[in-house]
């Protein structure tokens, strides 16, 4: 199955630092969604876009879905220790039968001291 | 109100014999897909029902592989006569309707020796 391009895969941050990752698709789709991945855990919900062109912040989070809606990007600001873990995007066209999530490769977050 | 529940949390089985894994979904939801991740990869679906009824399963492999959502009790996803090439962490979302978001559980790491 398809699975969206995601970069950077992994990143190494000091604390403090700011953080951004994008995620691109070949195929439009009409909803985005950012999840992180905690070792051992499920995806946990971060930010959820409905609209071609729309910025949606929770907290230091930022997330856009792209115009062509076929892109995403996330920043994280002035980033923390519990930032650490893996980042998601994930794609959802939402039409009848076709509401399964595509998932990208992944953006692995390490915090350096 | 409790999460998404999952269980067992790890599974080992030998070659041959048969996965059954469980997921029951948040209060109130009616709605279940199923993921399967590989190590250092994304969330790949699978299946998805929606009380007794299979909607999507175009993620699901042909063989040795199926699920059910009945009228009472949790989705099983069933896994015959297992590879090692089954082993990966599978997990379960739920929503309360298709145009909701999907809820995670915290997973269960097959391993086929």
């Amino acid at each position: 199955g398809q699975q969206l391009n995601q970069s950077p895969q992994s990143m190494f941050i000091q604390e403090g630092e700011d953080v951004s990752m994008n995620c691109t698709s070949s195929s439009i789709f009409n909803t985005w969604l950012w999840y992180k991945q905690d070792p051992g855990e499920g995806p946990v919900l971060l930010i959820a876009l409905y609209k071609a062109g729309e910025l949606t912040s929770n907290g230091r989070l930022t997330a856009q879905f792209g115009i062509t809606r076929k892109d995403s990007f996330l920043n994280i600001s002035a980033s923390i220790p519990s930032d650490v873990g893996i980042y998601f995007c994930a794609g959802q066209v939402l039409n009848f039968g076709n509401e399964k999530l595509t998932f990208g490769t992944g953006t692995r977050l390490t915090i350096i001291p | 109100n409790a999460g998404v529940m999952q269980n067992p949390r790890h599974l080992v089985r030998r070659r041959g014999q048969e996965a059954r894994l469980r997921c029951s979904p948040m209060k109130g939801h009616s709605h279940v897909y199923w993921y399967r991740q590989l190590p250092e990869e994304g969330l790949k679906f699978m299946v998805y029902l929606q009380k007794e009824n299979i909607i999507d399963e175009s993620g699901m492999p042909k063989e040795r592989f199926s699920a059910e959502f009945p009228k009472e009790g949790p989705s099983i996803l069933r896994i015959q006569q297992v590879v090692r090439g089954d082993s990966a962490a599978y997990f379960c979302a739920s929503s309360p309707s298709s145009k909701n978001i999907q809820y995670f559980g915290a997973g269960t790491r097959l391993s086929v020796l």
